[in-house]
């Protein structure tokens, strides 16, 4: 069984600083892709950033960006300028297979909270 | 864009009972997922359609559990005989894959919270 693995439970940082959240995954597999999601309080889960594993290139989009060492099978989030609305849970994920289109494998989250 | 839109948001049932889940997708996404999310962790697979075609099935999937997709369309999920353990979110997403463009990353509902008393 696939597994992603979120060692922080739970993170705290003040407004505007830079923050990193970790993610390991276990695979066999050479080609894959992943997202890291984010689920504010009683919110719907919303798509952050993905990764396919091929780009060497790491995934930005705006504050947000990632770190991927493919070989060391890690992929970890860094948010810039942290905000206020950036206090939710993460979630890191794995896809299935190599299309990214199928289900999802998640780890436990991290619990971000941004402070004023 | 009117988001996945699941039914309903919460249900409170008795034990034994059988309940019936339903989910609206994304009007043009042809796949549609399931999951389920108790307290404090996160989304667990349990299963996805493209179109009508039921393509992938979680273990998680018990017997009690059964999904459908009848028309490509909307898809519902019914857990029969709940028990405790039943209780969680249940969480649906929706993409877009195939043809000229990238496959499209999940977009997710709000959900449905089911308690078991």
């Amino acid at each position: 069984a696939q597994t992603v693995t979120q060692s922080q439970p739970e993170m705290s940082v003040q407004e505007a600083e830079t923050v990193t959240l970790s993610c390991t995954y276990d695979t066999s597999e050479n080609n894959y892709y992943l997202f890291w999601y984010k689920q504010p309080p009683s919110r719907q889960m919303i798509l952050v950033i993905r990764q396919e594993a091929y780009k060497q290139q790491n995934a930005t989009e705006n504050r947000f960006s990632v770190n991927f060492q493919k070989a060391a099978k890690s992929f970890s989030l860094k948010i810039s300028d942290s905000q206020l609305g950036d206090t939710a849970m993460y979630f890191c994920a794995k896809s299935h297979s190599g299309g990214g289109a199928d289900g999802l494998t998640f780890g436990k989250g991290t619990h971000l909270i941004i402070q004023p | 864009d009117t988001g996945v839109s699941q039914n309903p948001r919460h249900k409170i049932t008795k034990r034994g009972q059988n309940v019936t889940f339903r989910c609206d997708p994304i009007s043009e996404h042809n796949r549609l997922y399931w999951y389920r999310q108790t307290l404090g962790q996160g989304p667990e697979f349990l299963t996805y359609f493209q179109n009508e075609a039921q393509l992938e099935k979680s273990r998680l999937l018990s017997d009690r559990f059964s999904a459908e997709r009848p028309k490509g369309s909307f898809s519902t999920l019914e857990i029969q005989r709940t028990e405790q353990g039943d209780s969680a979110m249940y969480l649906c997403a929706s993409s877009l894959v195939g043809g000229p463009w990238d496959n499209q990353p999940q977009h997710f509902g709000d959900g449905t919270r089911l308690s078991i008393l």
